[in-house]
């Protein structure tokens, strides 16, 4: 069954600190790789997409890393800031389909 | 660029009755996508179109649930009769992608919170 697990399911860090949140899964064939950002009320926001060939990706303070064999990856938020408490959401598309599978989200909340 | 728009925002019916949400994608994108995201999970995929063909909609509830995109470019999702478990947010979405995959990233709305009561 292809499946998207994300852990934790929620996480809190005091603001400055870094923090690593999870994503295995069991989706097959592989076409990429996806994390989402959604705030509480709001609709999810495309963080970084990542295919097979990428091993990591950044954007901004966010550093997505993909290991294809194993099949995991992982979202590091550096120099956490209170904007970033938030849900985030794994997401992986199979080849050839256009459906994503979308996991339940860790859901990150920063404390001063 | 605008985003995706949808309204309402929130709508609150008790169930038995029907409810309609719009939405209006980023210009020019081809794909619209409807999700449903009940409270703590991830968002579940109710209807695709590719312009104003239906790709995917093999989740949705067709005997509840009806969606058109007429033109190709808004959308509209209704149910009719609602019952208690579809209380979630409607989201929907819009991409770049044409007639094939590709790694183009989904933009939501702020989708639309439906209480039922």
């Amino acid at each position: 069954k292809n499946q998207v697990e994300q852990s934790p399911q929620s996480l809190i860090i005091l603001e400055g600190k870094n923090c690593t949140l999870q994503c295995n899964y069991t989706v097959s064939p592989f076409s990429n790789l996806r994390w989402y950002k959604q705030d509480t009320g709001r609709g999810p926001v495309s963080l970084t997409i990542m295919t097979f060939s990428e091993n990591t990706k950044s954007n901004g303070r966010y550093t997505a890393t993909l290991d294809a064999d194993t099949k995991q990856s992982s979202l590091h938020i550096t120099a956490s800031q209170l904007s970033d408490s938030a849900s985030y959401i794994c997401v992986v598309q199979r080849t050839g389909r256009r459906a994503l599978t979308f996991g339940s989200g860790t859901r990150l909340q920063v404390q001063p | 660029e605008a985003g995706v728009a949808q309204s309402p925002r929130y709508k609150i019916i008790e169930k038995r009755q029907s409810v309609a949400f719009w939405c209006n994608p980023i210009s020019g994108h081809a794909t619209l996508y409807w999700y449903q995201q009940i409270l703590g999970q991830g968002p579940k995929l109710l209807i695709q179109f590719q312009n104003n063909g239906v790709v995917d909609d093999s989740q949705l509830p067709k005997d509840r649930f009806s969606a058109e995109r007429l033109k190709g470019v808004d959308s509209t999702l209704k149910i009719q009769p609602a019952k208690l478990e579809d209380s979630a947010v409607y989201l929907c979405a819009s991409s770049l992608e044409q007639l094939h995959y590709s790694n183009q990233p989904q933009h939501f709305g702020d989708g639309t919170r439906l209480s039922i009561l």
